[in-house]
């Protein structure tokens, strides 16, 4: 059956260090993978998404990587901030035409001052 | 506010009641989904809309969840009978149908349930 999981429940990282978080997938295909955060009672919030044909993606302090091969997704932090604690969700979707995100449980990032 | 909008945030109801989940999505968007999440999981796909049709519905909505988007504007999602296993945040989102193609969604903060 398809899976997505997330490495930990939580982790905790030193401040200005690099969080790195990582997604797996068995018995899926994804045409792309998303990473969403979400803080404590309020809805996920989108960050970054990447396609199956794209090694890296970076926003500011934020980097992805996919690995159709070893069918995983690396989430990292640079500089890590006490701001940046929360929940991180990795999402995939089968192919641009599905409507259907199917998330991950999630990694609790907790960043230490 | 030009966010994704969700009410009521809590309820708490008794088992058997009816309770009924309000989203007010972005404007502009035409796409609304439906989510469920449970403490310690991630959120699982419930429904979408595009506009006022409903397009897929998840196994796990079971014959007493209905959903809505009668103007193709907000929805609501209703439960009747709850039952305890009900409980969880109700999560509701929307996109714009864009190029991409890519599901990129806009979450509204959830309302969470109760059901003693």
């Amino acid at each position: 059956s398809q899976k997505i999981e997330q490495n930990s429940e939580a982790l905790n990282i030193q401040e200005g260090k690099t969080a790195t978080l990582t997604c797996n997938y068995t018995n899926y295909s994804p045409a792309y993978l998303q990473w969403y955060r979400q803080d404590p009672g309020r809805g996920p919030v989108f960050l970054l998404l990447i396609r199956e044909n794209e090694k890296e993606k970076r926003k500011e302090r934020l980097k992805v990587t996919f690995d159709t091969t070893l069918k995983q997704s690396l989430f990292h932090i640079t500089a890590s901030q006490p701001a940046d604690s929360a929940t991180y969700l990795c999402a995939l979707a089968s192919n641009f035409g599905n409507e259907k995100l199917t998330f991950g449980t999630g990694t609790r990032l907790t960043i230490i001052p | 506010d030009t966010g994704v909008s969700q009410n009521p945030r809590h309820k708490i109801t008794k088992r058997g009641q009816n309770v009924t989940f309000r989203c007010d999505p972005i404007s502009e968007h035409n796409r609304l989904y439906w989510y469920r999440q449970t403490l310690g999981q991630g959120p699982e796909f419930l429904t979408y809309f595009q506009n006022e049709a409903q397009l897929e519905k998840s196994r796990l909505l079971s014959d007493r969840f209905s959903a809505e988007r009668p103007k193709g504007s907000f929805s609501t999602l209703e439960i009747q009978r709850t039952e305890q296993g009900d409980s969880a945040m109700y999560l509701c989102a929307s996109r714009a149908t864009g190029a991409s193609g890519a599901n990129v969604l806009t979450f509204g903060a959830g309302s969470r349930l109760t059901v003693l």
